[in-house]
């Protein structure tokens, strides 16, 4: 079945303890993005990548990393942690840049 | 900043009512993606509008894209319960992608 996968699904953290959230896609898609999603703000693009090797950020980057070592997986890295990163994130992969996006079930954090 | 603005951004109504949801920039875009999104899920594509003043049709849904690439509306005829769920817009610009706000749509039996 063709789908994007997150993990974990929910996560409770503090402040400074970095955490990862993974993202795998199984569409061989070129595409991959990083999106928050908060009340009245919709989702805003964190991160996005190209293809493998290639990021850039989006909207609202700071306080995040990502990478792409291989096209299936686009981890989001958080090295510190604050409250104002709590939120819902979704990762999406698209065969190209404007094509459909495809998005995972979302990862709830909250950071203590 | 908010680069795509979504009215209204609530929206309760009768099942069997008409409805329109706008979508606004002063951005131009090279296309415009409708989602729809359920809670506890991500967003699930409806339809893409590339071409100015393009109109696309699925169902009882219709989605328009401004003659300038920069708006489009989302109308719903004889809105049905099983419409109930949160619209969003997406332009594409450059390598990036904008979302709108979101419009919460409930429809009452």
């Amino acid at each position: 079945e063709a789908q994007v996968t997150q993990n974990p699904r929910y996560l409770i953290t503090v402040t400074g303890k970095k955490l990862t959230v993974t993202c795998s896609q199984n569409m061989n898609h070129e595409y991959m993005s990083w999106y928050r999603q908060d009340p009245g703000l919709g989702l805003r693009q964190i991160y996005y990548s190209m293809n493998v090797e290639v990021t850039d950020k989006g909207d609202v980057p700071e306080g995040y990393k990502v990478s792409r070592k291989e096209k299936r997986n686009f981890p989001l890295i958080l090295e510190s942690p604050s409250p104002n990163q709590t939120s819902l994130y979704f990762c999406a992969s698209s065969p190209y840049q404007s094509g459909t996006q495809y998005f995972g079930p979302g990862t709830r954090l909250l950071v203590l | 900043t908010q680069l795509l603005e979504q009215s209204p951004q609530f929206l309760s109504i009768q099942e069997g009512e008409n409805l329109t949801v706008y979508c606004n920039s002063s951005s131009v875009f090279s296309s415009l993606q409708w989602y729809r999104q359920e809670p506890g899920e991500g967003p699930v594509l409806l339809v893409t509008v590339v071409t100015g003043g393009e109109v696309k049709k699925l169902k009882r849904l219709t989605f328009q894209f401004g003659d300038a690439r920069k708006d489009s509306s989302l109308h719903i005829t004889a809105a049905q319960p099983g419409d109930t769920g949160l619209y969003l817009c997406a332009g594409a610009r450059g390598n990036q992608f904008y979302f709108g706000t979101g419009t919460s749509l409930t429809v009452i039996p």
